[in-house]
């Protein structure tokens, strides 16, 4: 069965500082998805990892993907209060092919302090 | 991209009833999963819907408790049934397209939720 485990659970950030946030999966799976969700809403997407070694960033955020280490990591670059959120990892249990049948990990609650 | 819309987006039950929660999704998608939100917790699968077969259920999760219908490849329903307290959730479907502003990447894609409280 495949387990998806994140960490930390809750963060706690000051503005401008740095953090990752980690995503560790128990089977092979060669598709990644990082999520954000807020307070009532939906999930956003935010990046989807497709390879080994990939690594894909947008404005503050990066995330990476270490399949031989079943690791993904999703790194915080000098926080501002908007990045504020809950944030999931998600692993596509069809391995060759994308299913979107996707098992969540247990999220990430991410709160920025000014 | 995926555009997908369901509804209700939120509503309030008495114990005992059943809702059916729709999905509409603006393009013709093979397969349409749902997936329930316990309040502070992660995402749970409940079943993939495929259209013209039964759905397949995860571990924990039974078709009378969520019967699921798929008419086309553009609509899917969850009901919940004779609810509890318990089922007191977020419910979302979702689909896989290709993400138009990352090189068509396929991606899954996420309705906006309905939001269930059972009293």
């Amino acid at each position: 069965e495949l387990k998806v485990e994140q960490n930390p659970l809750f963060l706690s950030m000051q503005e401008g500082k740095n953090y990752t946030i980690y995503c560790n999966y128990s089977t092979t799976s060669d598709r990644l998805y990082w999520y954000r969700q807020d307070p009532g809403k939906s999930l956003e997407s935010l990046f989807v990892l497709l390879s080994n070694g990939a690594v894909k960033q947008e404005g503050r955020l990066m995330a990476s993907l270490d399949t031989k280490a079943r690791l993904s990591t999703l790194h915080i670059t000098a926080a501002v209060h908007d990045l504020s959120a809950t944030y999931f990892c998600a692993v596509d249990v069809t391995y060759g092919g994308a299913t979107n049948k996707l098992i969540f990990g247990t999220g990430t609650l991410l709160a920025v302090q000014p | 991209s995926a555009v997908i819309s369901q509804k209700p987006s939120r509503d309030i039950c008495q114990r005992g009833t059943s809702l059916t929660i729709q999905c509409q999704v603006d393009s013709q998608v093979t397969m349409m999963f749902w997936y329930r939100q316990q309040p502070g917790q992660s995402l749970t699968l409940i079943a993939t819907a495929n259209q013209g077969s039964e759905a397949t259920y995860e571990s924990g999760f039974v078709i009378d408790k969520f019967p699921i219908s798929r008419p086309n490849l553009t609509f899917s329903t969850l009901t919940v049934s004779n609810m509890s307290p318990e089922d007191s959730s977020i419910y979302l479907c979702s689909v896989g397209a290709p993400r138009r502003d990352r090189g068509g990447i396929w991606a899954a894609f996420f309705g906006q939720g309905t939001r269930l409280t059972v009293v």
